[in-house]
């Protein structure tokens, strides 16, 4: 069975740091592409970052460019998201998803973990 | 960046009654569209890929068409465990860019 497991969220200051990961089973890790998708309370979908199933491609949202690092441990199955500089509006439930082979998005999520940014 | 519009932002309908939600991509993106629903409390769930294709396990009921800009997701026939918010997603490039979202209501 499929499971994405994400961990790592919680309550920081702004202008503080915090690293999410995602614990992948169930599946060949290293061969999917991942991404994270956010969810701020009560808003909708918005896509975060996304890397490639070798790690070695990266892409950002421009709201989080500059700040976010995503990055992955395939011999862990372990996805990640280090974020720094965060600001109020980075508070949010993040999802770790998976791309399905031909490119076709997320047909699995985590369950989310919320990250609040807050002083 | 291509923008997802969606419309209406939230309609209630009738059980049974036929749902119809329009998502416009500001320029073509192919058939590069995904249809995720989304009920509260819960996990997004992927409901339609490549514009039409019906992910595995989604009732017969929900359909997409489009192709281009203008796409369309149809409940044939609105069910109590439709209650939602569908969200549209293009994926042909970056930024996987998502709609607004319809949260759609029992009447």
């Amino acid at each position: 069975e499929v499971q994405l497991v994400e961990s790592g969220g919680g309550l920081v200051q702004p202008g503080g740091s915090l690293r999410l990961s995602c614990a992948a089973s169930g599946f060949t890790f290293n061969n999917y592409f991942m991404h994270w998708v956010r969810q701020a309370p009560g808003k909708g979908l918005v896509w975060v970052s996304r890397i490639s199933s070798d790690g070695g491609s990266t892409m950002y949202a421009d709201s989080v460019k500059g700040r976010f690092t995503i990055s992955r441990d395939n011999t862990k199955n372990t996805l990640y998201l280090q974020m720094n500089s965060l600001r109020a509006e980075d508070t949010a439930v993040y999802y770790c998803a998976r791309v399905e082979y031909g490119n076709i998005p997320y047909g699995y999520w985590g369950q989310g973990t919320l990250v609040t940014v807050s002083s | 960046d291509i923008q997802m519009t969606q419309s209406p932002s939230s309609l209630s309908a009738s059980v049974g009654d036929r749902v119809t939600i329009t998502c416009r991509a500001s320029q073509g993106i192919s058939n590069y569209l995904a249809w995720y629903q989304q009920r509260p409390g819960k996990v997004p769930k992927l409901l339609i890929y490549a514009a039409s294709t019906l992910e595995s396990g989604v009732p017969s009921r929900f359909s997409g068409s489009g192709s281009g800009t203008d796409f369309t997701l149809t409940i044939s026939s609105l069910q109590p465990e439709d209650v939602a918010t569908y969200y549209c997603q293009k994926y042909n490039s970056a930024p996987w860019t998502f709609g607004q979202g319809t949260k759609v209501e029992i009447k």
